[in-house]
């Protein structure tokens, strides 16, 4: 069974097309995280959220937002996709409890940009 | 800034060969350390953990990783691989200070496990 369901698992859009992915999850985690992986690279954390707390890492661009309007869903907006920003799209979640803490991670959404 | 290595980008073993997957990282502060596992398909699960106590940690499918603190290592092994072993592994470190919850992970390893 899902726990953390990510939609869609492909999508295309076209350069400069605004798109959203969507993240949802049955676990009642307080954390949410959106991480972009490209071939070959590492998981790069793009934000997280602290129940409602949205925390940014500094490089990441403008050009990405994120939305977590209730606990189980979170969104990845990128507001004018380049070709750059083609990659996979991995959302997680955890709980607070730095002692049990570890990332349930969704299938993932593929991006492609055109 | 904190970074994770992983020094093998493809490995290919035949089974019943042992397996030594390096990983090495730079924060020099505490920290948690992960090894996360993706299987043809499927999305990254975790495979074990370290947090604290005895610096052999075992986890799910014979796999087991010792953290060497002056080395700041965190290798995976195991003894015998099988065919289904054929994943893509990534090492992961989370630091306990200033750090959050957030990961810093490794590029991955693929290994490939031949019949």
């Amino acid at each position: 069974d899902a726990m953390v369901i990510q939609n869609p698992r492909y999508q295309v859009t076209q350069f400069g097309k605004p798109v959203t992915l969507s993240c949802s999850q049955t676990l009642n985690h307080n954390v949410m995280y959106w991480y972009q992986q490209k071939s070959s690279q590492a998981p790069k954390l793009l934000f997280h959220y602290y129940d409602k707390d949205f925390n940014n890492e500094a490089d990441t661009p403008d050009n990405f937002q994120s939305r977590r309007p209730n606990t189980s869903f979170c969104f990845l907006d990128i507001r004018s996709p380049g070709l750059g920003d083609a990659a996979m799209y991995l959302c997680a979640t955890s709980t607070r409890d730095t002692q049990t803490e570890k990332l349930f991670f969704g299938s993932g959404t593929q991006l492609s940009v055109l | 800034a904190q970074s994770v290595s992983q020094h093998n980008h493809h490995v290919i073993l035949s089974e019943a060969a042992s397996l030594e997957l390096g990983c090495n990282y730079s924060y020099g502060g505490t920290v948690n350390l992960f090894w996360y596992v993706q299987y043809p398909g499927q999305h990254l699960q975790l495979l074990l953990k370290y947090f604290s106590g005895d610096p052999l940690v075992k986890g799910i499918k014979g796999f087991e990783a010792e953290f060497i603190k002056s080395k700041f290592s965190f290798n995976l092994r195991k003894p015998s691989v099988q065919w289904s072993d054929t994943a893509e592994y990534f090492c992961a470190v989370r630091k306990l200070t200033g750090g959050g919850n957030k990961l810093t992970f490794g590029t991955g390893t693929q290994l490939k496990v031949e019949l």
